[in-house]
C-alpha cells in the first residue's frame, strides 16, 4: 500500500495528558498538511510543510500543538496538556505541490477521545 | 462568511438513479479550484473529482462529474447510476491562489443509496 498512513488510528487519553500523532506521507510527495475534523464538520486547516519547513500555521493551533517534519518525511503532530475540546479526528493528506490543481491525498485519520 | 456552503446536511437516491449534490462558494480570487471528495465510514477522504476557475469545460470522472456554474459560484457534484457503495458523506473544498495552501471545506452532505 503506498497511499498516506496514520498511526495510531484510535488514541483515548486522560485530560492534561501529552499525546503525538504520526503520518506517513505518499513517498514522492513534498507537501504533507495537518488536519482536524469534528463531528459534522469538514475538516479544518491547521498546518502545512513544504519538505521539513513549516510554512503555514492555523490560528487553530494553539501553543499546545506542535508539528515536525524532522527530515522532509513522516511527521507528527503533538498535543500538549489535552483538553476535551481536542476530541476530534485528525486527518493528515499530503501532495506534490502542483498549483490550484494540487490534489491533497489523505490519510485514516487518527481518533482522538479525550476523557 | 463561510468559504464552502453545503445546504443538504443529508440526501437519499435510489439505486441506479442519478443524484445532484449542491456546493456554493465565496471567494473574490480570480484563480481558484474546486475538490469534491468522499469520505466513507472508515474515515478516509477520496478524492473524486477537480474543476480550475478558469476550466470552460465541466469536469468529468467516470461517474462523476461537476456541474460548474461560474456566476452563480456553484460547484454541484452529480453522481450518475448510484451504486451501493456510493453511500458516504461527501465534501466540497475550495482552494484560493492568493490564500496560500489551504482548503476550505465545507460542512458535507450525508448520502445514502437505496437499494
Amino acid at each position: 500500500d503506498t497511499g498516506v498512513s496514520q498511526d495510531p488510528r484510535h488514541k483515548i487519553t486522560k485530560r492534561g495528558q501529552n499525546v503525538t500523532f504520526r503520518c506517513d506521507p505518499i513517498s514522492e510527495h513534498n507537501r504533507l498538511y495537518w488536519y482536524r475534523q469534528t463531528l459534522g464538520q469538514g475538516p479544518e486547516f491547521l498546518t502545512y510543510f513544504q519538505n521539513e519547513a513549516q510554512l503555514e500555521k492555523s490560528r487553530l493551533l494553539s501553543d499546545r500543538f506542535s508539528a515536525e517534519r524532522p527530515k522532509g518525511s513522516f511527521s507528527t503532530l503533538e498535543i500538549q496538556r489535552t483538553e476535551q475540546g481536542d476530541s476530534a479526528m485528525y486527518l493528515c493528506a499530503s501532495s506534490l505541490g502542483q498549483g490550484l490543481k494540487e490534489t491533497q491525498y489523505f490519510g485514516p485519520g487518527t481518533r482522538l477521545l479525550v476523557l | 462568511a463561510q468559504k464552502i456552503t453545503q445546504t443538504q446536511p443529508g440526501m437519499f437516491v435510489q439505486e441506479k438513479e442519478a443524484v445532484t449534490l449542491d456546493c456554493t462558494y465565496d471567494t473574490s480570487d480570480q484563480s481558484y479550484g474546486l475538490f469534491w471528495y468522499k469520505q466513507p465510514s472508515s474515515g478516509e477522504m477520496i478524492f473524486l473529482i477537480y474543476q480550475g476557475s478558469y476550466d470552460e469545460q465541466n469536469a468529468t470522472e467516470g461517474r462523476y462529474s461537476l456541474n460548474f456554474q461560474k456566476a452563480r459560484k456553484s460547484a454541484n457534484l452529480v453522481i450518475s447510476a448510484s451504486q451501493l457503495g456510493d453511500s458516504a458523506m461527501y465534501f466540497c473544498a475550495m482552494r484560493e491562489a492568493l490564500s496560500g495552501n489551504q482548503f476550505y471545506f465545507g460542512t458535507g452532505t450525508s448520502l445514502t443509496v437505496i437499494p
